[in-house]
């Protein structure tokens, strides 16, 4: 079945010890991105991948890393979280052929409290 | 970027034809349109997408004028099970640097 995963789905931390939030995905596909939801704010691009070791800033990068070792594996990393970054994560995949149609494939969420 | 605008809020009852309209003023030639749905809890879910003119599937349509820089999404007969947030997204395939950025939703509530 294709499929984007989240681990893990619930998360609850204290402020400055680092994590990661690990994201797969089974379609092959070359594009990768991570988006926050916030109430009121609807869904903000963090960072996006166009393909391994290829990553780049979207709207709200400020507190977080990525990397793109492999094709299937976008993993988001808070190295010292904070209150404000408490939200809801999804992690999103897409194929980019030369046509302009494209689907994106949202993973289930991961709902992150920093206390 | 192209910025979108969307209503914050529809109400509806079942069976109703529901038409959402997103507002895109700088939309960039090479840039299409998608619709997402999203229910609480989960992750968004692709609707439609198109370019121009009319586009329609199974569960909705959309409809681009000639001048591209608004979009409707139209939802026919809808049910309970149509709750939910619609978001609108308007992005590129160039290569190179790429960003989607979401609207701001719509938050679709259905009658009975």
């Amino acid at each position: 079945e294709a499929q984007v995963t989240q681990n893990p789905r619930y998360l609850i931390t204290v402020t400055g010890k680092k994590l990661t939030v690990t994201c797969s995905q089974n379609m092959n596909h070359e594009y990768m991105s991570w988006y926050r939801q916030d109430p009121g704010l609807g869904l903000r691009q963090i960072y996006y991948s166009m393909n391994v070791e290829v990553t780049d800033k979207g709207d709200v990068p400020e507190g977080y890393k990525v990397s793109r070792k492999e094709k299937r594996n976008f993993p988001l990393i808070l190295e010292s979280p904070s209150p404000n970054q408490t939200s809801l994560y999804f992690c999103a995949s897409s194929s980019t052929g030369t046509e302009y149609q494209e689907t994106q494939y949202f993973g289930p969420g991961t709902r992150l409290l920093v206390l | 970027l192209a910025k979108t605008t969307q209503p914050i809020s529809m109400d509806s009852y079942e069976g109703q034809e529901v038409n959402i309209t997103c507002s895109h003023n700088n939309i960039a030639t090479n840039d299409y349109i998608t619709w997402y749905q999203q229910f609480p809890s989960q992750g968004p879910r692709f609707i439609i997408q198109g370019y121009k003119t009319k586009v329609t599937n199974e569960v909705a349509s959309l409809f681009i004028p000639a001048d591209r820089k608004s979009s409707t999404l139209s939802l026919p007969r809808v049910s309970l099970s149509d709750t939910a947030v619609y978001y609108c997204l308007v992005g590129t395939m160039d290569t190179g640097r790429r960003a989607l950025t979401f609207g701001s939703g719509t938050r679709l509530q259905v009658q009975p």
